[in-house]
Formats: C-alpha cells, sequence, structure tokens
C-alpha cells in the first residue's frame, strides 16, 4: 500500500523559512517522480512542482509563483521528500500535499498546513 | 499555459439525481491528458479518472468521465449523499494545471 505522510508545517512569518518533509512507503521511492501540490484555505489546487528520479538527474520544475523561493530535495536512502521553502509570504498558506507521481496523482499524503503570518 | 474553466462553480441536486460537470480547455489538450479528482471535505482529493475516462482503481462505475478537445466532461449518474464533494479537473500535458472546481451539493 502506498503511504505518504507529510509533515513540518507549522506558523511562520512572512520572510521566514520552513522545510516539509514527506516519508514514503509501499513503492519503489528511488525511481518515483514525485511531485508538490498545494491547497489554500477555501480554495482550489495548485501544482507547486515536481522533482524527477536520480535516474533523471533529480531534475526539478517549479511553479511561477514559488521559483527562486522553494527548492526540492529527496533522500533516496530513507524513502524521503523535502520540500524547502525560504522567503515566505501571506500568499503561501496552504496545505501542501505530497504526491507520487507527475502526471495524473493516484496516491496523495494527507497534507500538511503550513500557515504564513505576522 | 492551458488554462481550465469549470462549471458550474456549485451544483445542487437531489439523491438519484444526474449530475453533469463541464471543464473547458483554453486550448485543445490533444492528448487528452485530463484528469477528474473528488474531494470530499477534510480530505485530500481522490482520483477518478485519467486520460479522460480511463476509471482509477475503486472508483465506481456511476462516473464516467468523457470529453476530447477542448471540451470534458465528468458525469455521475445517480447521485449518493456521500458524493458531497469538491470535483476539480487537471491537465497534465507539458504543463500541470487545475480547473477552480465544482462543488456538488446534495
Amino acid at each position: 500500500e502506498v503511504r505518504l505522510v507529510e509533515s513540518g508545517g507549522g506558523l511562520v512569518k512572512p520572510g521566514g523559512s520552513l522545510r516539509l518533509s514527506c516519508a514514503a512507503s509501499g513503492f519503489t521511492f528511488s525511481s518515483a517522480w514525485m511531485s508538490w501540490v498545494r491547497q489554500a484555505p477555501g480554495k482550489g489546487l495548485e501544482w507547486v512542482g515536481l522533482i524527477k528520479s536520480k535516474a533523471y538527474g533529480e531534475t526539478k520544475d517549479y511553479a511561477a509563483p514559488v521559483k527562486g523561493r522553494f527548492t526540492f530535495s529527496r533522500d533516496d536512502s530513507k524513502t524521503t521528500l523535502y520540500l524547502q521553502m525560504d522567503s515566505l509570504k501571506t500568499e503561501d498558506t496552504a496545505v501542501y500535499y505530497c504526491i507520487h507521481g507527475s502526471g495524473w496523482y493516484d496516491h496523495w499524503g494527507q497534507g500538511t498546513l503550513v500557515t504564513v503570518s505576522s | 499555459e492551458i488554462v481550465l474553466t469549470q462549471s458550474p462553480g456549485t451544483l445542487s441536486l437531489s439523491p438519484g439525481e444526474r449530475a453533469t460537470l463541464s471543464c473547458r480547455a483554453s486550448q485543445s489538450i490533444n492528448s487528452n491528458s485530463l484528469a477528474w479528482y473528488q474531494q470530499k471535505p477534510g480530505q485530500a482529493p481522490r482520483l477518478l479518472f485519467y486520460d479522460t475516462s480511463i476509471r482509477a482503481t475503486g472508483i465506481p462505475d456511476r462516473f464516467s468521465g468523457s470529453g476530447s478537445g477542448t471540451d470534458f466532461t465528468l458525469t455521475i449518474s445517480r447521485l449518493e449523499p456521500e458524493d458531497l464533494a469538491v470535483f476539480y479537473c487537471q491537465h497534465y500535458g507539458n504543463s500541470i494545471t487545475f480547473g477552480g472546481g465544482t462543488k456538488v451539493e446534495i
């Protein structure tokens, strides 16, 4: 069974940083392309980006609103995905979902809430 | 980037009725790379369909996906109370975009 468990969310001030983790199990993590999607409170879904597997150079693709501020990484030995968020803005407030896949998304984590507020 | 427009914003129906949800793309989605998701209150989205009409595992056959080009439809043939949710369409071609969602009230 595929399982994705996000952690690391919380309250942070504008301009601050936060690192999210996503512990993965139930599939071959090292060969998986992984994605992040976020959802602001009461709003729709927004693609954040993806990180490819090591075999594809761990290439990253970022959505325009987060490019230059967010960084994806992965530790295949720990089957864990990371999202480093810097220079946070109030508009980054959202539930962040970790997802197995890069096209359609058949496995989602439960999400972790990031609140950016002074 | 392809923009997806979903309509209506909210659909209020009774159990047993048929629900028709629309997703219109700003340009043709040639490879039918369109998915549908259901998000119930307080839950993560669940995949319903990919490649326009391929049903995901465990999705009841009263749900169906159809369409091509710029116009796509999710149909729920007979609504059940547990279908209360927001439904999103998604394009996953060269870029990934989501529609704004349709809320189904029962």
